[in-house]
């Protein structure tokens, strides 16, 4: 079985632009969490999210972040007019359900604003 | 806001020692789970312990859930080169929480041979 796929595993973005971030879970798994891992922190929680609805976005900055997991295709991570502060390693992770079961991680994308 | 203390941050061992992570809080999570996580990559799930005082052994991994469902340990026995990289708890929680990982600091293990 294939394992959470993300992708880019890298991202160059200057400041300003727009970084869109993939994740297609676990075969069988509708459970999808975003985290980041700032340079030098522990990883945080940003969003929760099951198939074409957001469970938890606690942990979502108030502006120029969004989330969605449609129906059909991955979830996706959106950063418009990213900040050298957004350079970080973002990574999903997914369940086949919610409270209770284990998660597990894809490898993640390396983002770095310029 | 739950909060997951993790130590100690830095463990560095001789080949065949034992050691012991620890992980503490003064939140209840319905269950905590153990991942490593090499440079560069994502973090591989170790383990879920699910029920208060619950052991779970992996070759020579020990985890420990404790028997209020805050803290954990794991324990390995005669440390090898191989177990070397950064071991991280994360607790999931009830309530509002529910769903996400709240994550320890981590801590870095350095096995010399």
């Amino acid at each position: 079985n294939a394992g959470v796929m993300q992708n880019p595993r890298h991202l160059v973005r200057r400041r300003g632009q727009e970084a869109r971030l993939r994740c297609s879970p676990m075969k069988g798994h509708s459970h999808v969490y975003w985290y980041r891992q700032l340079p030098e922190e522990g990883l945080k929680f940003m969003v929760y999210l099951q198939k074409e609805n957001i469970i938890d976005e606690s942990g979502m900055p108030k502006e120029r972040f969004s989330a969605e997991f449609p129906k059909e295709g991955p979830s996706i991570l959106r950063i418009q007019q990213v900040v050298r502060g957004d350079s970080a390693a973002y990574f999903c992770a997914s369940s086949p359900a919610g409270q209770g079961t284990s998660q597990y991680f894809g490898p993640g994308t390396r983002l770095l604003v310029l | 806001t739950q909060l997951l203390e993790q130590s100690p941050q830095f463990l560095s061992i001789q080949e065949g020692e034992n050691l012991t992570v620890y992980c503490n809080s003064s939140s209840v999570f319905s269950s905590l789970q153990w991942y490593r996580q090499e440079p560069g990559e994502g973090p591989v799930l170790l383990v879920t312990v699910v029920t208060g005082g619950e052991v779970k052994k992996l070759k020579r991994l020990t985890f420990q859930f404790g028997d209020a469902r805050k803290d954990s340990s794991l324990h390995i026995t005669a440390a090898q080169p191989g177990d070397t990289g950064l071991y991280l708890c994360a607790g999931q929680g009830g309530g509002t929480s529910y769903g996400k990982l709240t994550f320890g600091q981590g801590t870095i293990l350095t096995v010399h041979p």
